[in-house]
């Protein structure tokens, strides 16, 4: 079975800085992975993902994620942050023969002006 | 296109009631999952169905069902009802299953007294 774990809980940033959400994930077999953003009071909206190719993936709202197999990590990135950033952030692993989505714990990214 | 539909957006029911959510996929799409998310907890996979078919299930007592129709609307039901049943219930509509791509409804808040 795939496990994920996002390294941090919580990451404060000021406006306009770069953030890096971390994001390790296990598993035996290949993997597929994903990130997820949730507002407030709101169901989760697909970032960006991984199936395969390109190791880097380019997402919605200036995000990008990297693949890195020997490392174990898909790692989300943004080079400016937007107050409008601000919400709860979900990596997930899947598997080509598994519908069984795993979610990470979240990462609650604030974005202070 | 007509995103995923839940309804009721919230609810609140007294403890061993039982309580019925529904889910409306994303037009064509036959593959409906269901999760449930918590502050302790996090998200956790219920089950998922694809073309009326239980296809998976995760780890929840036998309180916790759900069933599919033909045009692939689903509904979960949760039988007596706990305090700990309390959460955000999420579904999450696919073309094939969510380890290609998963969108999510906004959710139905539940909350048991």
């Amino acid at each position: 079975a795939q496990s994920v774990t996002q390294l941090d809980s919580q990451v404060p940033v000021f406006e306009e800085a770069p953030v890096e959400l971390r994001c390790n994930y296990s598993s035996s077999v290949s993997v597929y992975l994903f990130w997820y953003v949730q507002y407030p009071n709101q169901g989760l909206q697909l970032l960006l993902k991984y199936l395969s190719g390109s190791t880097l993936v380019k997402g919605i709202n200036g995000f990008e994620a990297e693949f890195n197999k020997s490392q174990t990590s898909f790692h989300l990135r943004k080079p400016s942050v937007h107050i409008s950033d601000t919400a709860e952030y979900f990596c997930a692993v899947t598997s080509y023969n598994n519908n069984d989505m795993r979610f990470g714990a979240g990462t609650r990214l604030t974005v202070k002006p | 296109k007509a995103g995923v539909t839940q309804t009721p957006r919230y609810l609140i029911k007294t403890r061993g009631q039982q309580v019925t959510l529904s889910c409306s996929p994303i037009s064509g799409h036959r593959s409906v999952s269901w999760y449930q998310q918590t502050p302790g907890q996090g998200l956790q996979f219920l089950f998922e169905y694809f073309s009326e078919t239980q296809r998976n299930k995760g780890n929840f007592p036998g309180r916790f069902s759900g069933r599919q129709f033909s045009n692939s609307r689903s509904e979960m039901n949760v039988s007596t009802l706990e305090l700990g049943d309390s959460a955000l219930y999420l579904c999450a509509s696919s073309a094939r299953g969510v380890n290609t791509e998963a969108f999510f409804g906004q959710g139905t808040r539940l909350t048991v007294v």
